[in-house]
């Protein structure tokens, strides 16, 4: 059972650079979300998406971008990294809207922006 | 801006305690409470999913419950073992689309 699956696990940038973040989940889930973990603060929300073509911004979208062309794959674009999103980054997924179920996360994936 | 709260931030207990954490959240909206286990290195996994007042869950030795009216949720561990030491998270949700997760509570339990 893969679940929710992210790569890269580690990455490293350089101010200004641009990457994706690739999360994809083989459960047939509606919703998928980002969130990115700092130390001494919670789980905060960056985008989410409740099904193909259709996604809206979490607590903290600034200086990220995402698209949902399928129900596998939901990726998180950042289109000119600043120190600031140096953090950890979850994927997360759930059956779908209607259904308080909870979430599955992926394992995460570091980035560190110089 | 909706506030999740958790107490204590970590704790040290000797194996075979047992313990308690709190979760607090907004008392309107409602929609579900949920608690998570996460050890390190590896992500979090969903222990209790909680939608009525009043509500308690069981698994093996942990349980929850929960007050929606005055906004918290009790976690307790029964004879607490080495293998229950990692970060106790709570997330509340007003709908099925944002959830708002508290800091969490990170538990060491001592052989």
């Amino acid at each position: 059972n893969a679940g929710v699956t992210q790569t890269p696990k580690f990455q490293v940038l350089k101010t200004g650079q641009s990457m994706t973040l690739q999360c994809a989940q083989d459960m047939n889930h509606e919703y998928m979300s980002w969130y990115r973990q700092d130390p001494g603060m919670g789980l905060r929300l960056i985008h989410y998406s409740v099904g193909a073509g259709i996604t809206d911004q979490g607590e903290v979208p600034n200086g990220y971008n995402v698209s949902r062309s399928t129900t596998e794959d939901f990726p998180l674009r950042l289109l000119s990294a600043a120190p600031s999103q140096t953090s950890v980054y979850f994927c997360a997924s759930h059956l779908g809207t209607g259904y308080p179920g909870e979430l599955f996360f992926g394992e995460g994936s570091r980035l560190t922006v110089l | 801006i909706l506030n999740v709260e958790q107490s204590p931030q970590s704790l040290h207990v000797q194996e075979g305690d047992s313990t308690n954490f709190t979760c607090s959240f907004p008392s309107s909206n409602f929609y579900a409470l949920h608690w998570y286990r996460w050890e390190t290195a590896k992500s979090p996994e969903a222990l209790f999913v909680m939608t009525l007042n009043g509500d308690e869950k069981k698994k093996g030795r942990i349980s929850a419950t929960l007050n929606t009216k005055e906004g918290y949720s009790y976690l307790y561990i029964k004879g607490s073992q080495p293998e229950d030491s990692a970060t106790y998270l709570c997330a509340f949700t007003s709908g099925t689309y944002k959830y708002i997760f508290g800091t969490g509570t990170r538990l060491k339990v001592l052989a």
